[in-house]
């Protein structure tokens, strides 16, 4: 069966520094990766895909399936970057998103 | 896109009795979805909702508990029967729609069993 692994519930980092939110899977086919963000009071959106090799507001994030990982990365954290950050992943081409346990990310002044 | 509405926002129901949660697209989508978010937990899919025919459910959720219509292309129904404490969770209406593969979320429906 499939699953997504984000081993950290809560990331603090400094405004200006760094960040990478990891995401693990497991899944023996060839999966869909996406990251979901949830700003306070506001509903589930998608940020990114792997398909995609997008970036948005400066997040990136590779799929590595050597590694089964697809952290979510940004140079240079914001104050606004601070928020709840989903994994997903989707496979065998269907329609069903299996989602990690999600990482808090908080960035301080 | 799609914008989603859900019905009610949230609620506060007494163990025993049900709830049904309404989900409205704007527009009309291939796919409608529900899913639970259970206290410091992630996003659970509970079952696709078909258009005039049974949901399709996933391992560990039955029609009796979750009975799910979608009478049309653009809403669908959640029903969550004969609640306990354990129903506590936020509920969402998930949308796919048919040019490309994003999913869309509703702003879900915050369910207090007591």
């Amino acid at each position: 069966a499939q699953r997504v692994t984000q081993p950290e519930k809560l990331l603090s980092v400094f405004k200006g520094a760094p960040v990478e939110l990891k995401c693990n899977y497991s899944y023996s086919g060839s999966p869909e990766l996406f990251w979901y963000v949830q700003y306070s009071r506001q509903r589930l959106q998608l940020l990114l895909r792997h398909i995609s090799r997008e970036s948005i507001k400066g997040f990136t994030a590779d799929l590595n399936k050597g590694e089964t990982s697809f952290h979510l990365k940004k140079p240079f954290a914001q104050e606004e970057d601070s928020a709840m950050y989903y994994c997903a992943l989707r496979t065998g081409g269907g329609n069903k998103l299996t989602f990690g346990t999600g990482t808090q990310l908080k960035v301080e002044l | 896109s799609a914008v989603i509405s859900q019905k009610p926002s949230r609620d506060i129901c007494q163990r025993g009795t049900s709830l049904t949660i309404q989900c409205q697209v704007d527009s009309q989508v291939t796919m409608m979805f529900w899913y639970r978010q259970q206290p410091g937990q992630s996003l659970t899919l509970i079952a696709t909702a078909n258009q005039g025919s049974e949901a399709t459910y996933e391992s560990g959720f039955v029609i009796d508990k979750f009975p799910i219509s979608r009478p049309n292309l653009t809403f669908s129904t959640l029903t969550v029967s004969n609640m306990s404490p354990e129903d506590s969770s936020i509920y969402l209406c998930s949308v796919k729609t048919g040019g490309g593969n994003e999913q869309y979320f509703g702003p879900g429906t915050r369910l207090t069993v007591t």
